[in-house]
């Protein structure tokens, strides 16, 4: 079993529509990241968190640590959204990422 | 500032060949690090580095050598390629080795062995 698991795998949405992935985790983490990888390949950092909840324009991001879980949430979801979405834990153990395609 | 710069962007090589993959930072960041990243599976830590001088093995280090002679430069090499070894490897930074340091990524290197 993984040490971070994402779901879903993989997420199709329509512009317009909120969005949630999901992030848990099974070890004792000091920060948890989400990554935003591009169609391109490249990969950029979104949120680091330890506790509580972090916003920044659409995206939100919240944390459980008593539950060792995530979430990033996306408002308003829009077709540049779409990109593999990464959640990784301390230095760094990533899940395998959410593929999300956001359709016009 | 250029960030982490990697090349090349793309390598093909036959079984048995090395090669070394750059990777540069112009942040002085003192934490550096190697992923590769396979389908289906999440990245993986090959080696990393806290500073100049010192690095060690991450999860995956076996057919790859770093050095960290200089804080800018953290290059990996791939001593005699293998097809397992065909993946996108990606050179990664941060400020210091905290385990809650925001890491910047390189553009990644798409490397094929046949």
């Amino acid at each position: 079993k993984n040490e971070v698991e994402q779901s879903p795998q993989n997420l199709t949405a329509q512009e317009g529509e909120f969005i949630t992935i999901n992030c848990s985790y099974s070890v004792g983490i000091s920060a948890l990241h989400w990554l935003q990888q591009h169609p391109g390949g490249g990969i950029v950092s979104l949120f680091m968190l330890s506790s509580g909840k972090k916003k920044h324009g659409r995206l939100i991001a919240t944390i459980n640590i008593q539950e060792k879980h995530s979430s990033l949430h996306i408002t308003a979801s829009h077709p540049r959204d779409s990109a593999v979405y990464i959640c990784a834990v301390n230095k760094l153990i990533f899940g395998t990422g959410t593929r999300l395609q956001v359709f016009p | 500032n250029a960030g982490v710069t990697q090349t090349p962007k793309f390598q093909v090589l036959k079984t048995g060949q090395s090669m070394t993959l750059q990777c540069a930072q112009d942040m002085n960041h003192e934490y550096m690090s190697w992923y590769r990243q396979d389908p289906g599976m999440g990245l993986r830590l090959i080696h990393y580095s806290v500073g100049a001088g010192i690095t060690d093995q991450g999860e995956v280090p076996n057919g790859y050598n770093v050095s960290r002679s200089t804080t800018e430069d953290f290059p990996l090499r791939l001593l005699s390629a293998a097809p397992s070894q065909t993946s996108v490897y990606f050179c990664a930074s941060a400020i210091a080795g905290g385990l809650a340091d925001t890491q910047y990524f390189g553009p990644g290197t798409r490397l094929t062995v046949l």
